[in-house]
């Protein structure tokens, strides 16, 4: 089956400083890949629509100079948390939808960040 | 894309089936219904998506009703690893967006 891979699964940082998470397409080519973002006992939130080459498409609410996004290959997009603050701590969840088969999308580990 | 409406929670014997309902009176007729399902902590797991028919799959079998207004998630044997939150979602061609799920408890 399709698999979809996040790195790292968690990570600790200090506020300020910047996050990089990446989201991988392990056995398929993805054009396009979203980012969700999920607090504790709360659902999933979209967050942006990447599409590969292409500017990413924010969420109302979401900050583009905050959350970069890039989608630079069919199996790769990266969201980068800018100047992490403590509430930016979440569950970062990605998922890709298969070239050919917008049907379906499968959804990555996800990576728990922590603002300190 | 329309939205859906589940129970917020549902318990369940092991071993038994579990049916979790879900509501999607407005959806149009090249909708399709997804259920995810997210055990704690991990990213949503892909269960089952149709249109029209019933379907039916190794992990479970999605009944939709002929008005296509309401459906049904059938997890045939449920054992204690089947406890999640389960998400029934509506959507024609764009992203996935999730409403608060079915959190389902199976108990020994």
């Amino acid at each position: 089956g399709a698999v979809v891979s996040q790195h790292p699964s968690w990570v600790i940082c200090k506020s300020g400083t910047s996050v990089k998470i990446e989201c991988r397409s392990l056995d398929f080519q993805a054009t396009t890949m979203f980012w969700y973002r999920q607090f504790p006992k709360q659902s999933l939130m979209l967050m942006a629509t990447s599409n590969e080459g292409s500017k990413a498409t924010y969420e109302q609410g979401v900050e583009k100079d905050k959350f970069l996004i890039n989608h630079a290959s069919l199996t790769l997009s990266t969201l980068t948390v800018t100047s992490a603050h403590p509430e930016d701590s979440s569950f970062y969840i990605c998922s890709a939808r298969e070239i050919g088969f917008v049907e379906t999308q499968y959804f990555g580990p996800g990576t728990r960040l922590l603002v300190l | 894309d329309a939205k859906t409406t589940q129970p917020p929670s549902m318990d369940c014997a092991e071993g038994r089936a579990a049916n979790l309902p879900c509501n999607h009176s407005t959806i149009s007729g090249n909708e399709y219904v997804y259920w995810y399902r997210q055990i704690h902590s991990q990213g949503p797991q892909y269960i089952i998506h149709g249109l029209k028919n019933n379907e039916t799959n190794e992990m479970a079998s999605l009944i939709i009703t002929e008005d296509r207004k309401s459906s049904t998630l059938i997890l045939p044997h449920a054992t204690l690893r089947d406890t999640a939150v389960y998400y029934c979602i509506v959507r024609l061609n764009n992203d996935m967006r999730f409403g608060a799920g079915t959190r389902l408890t199976v108990k020994p």
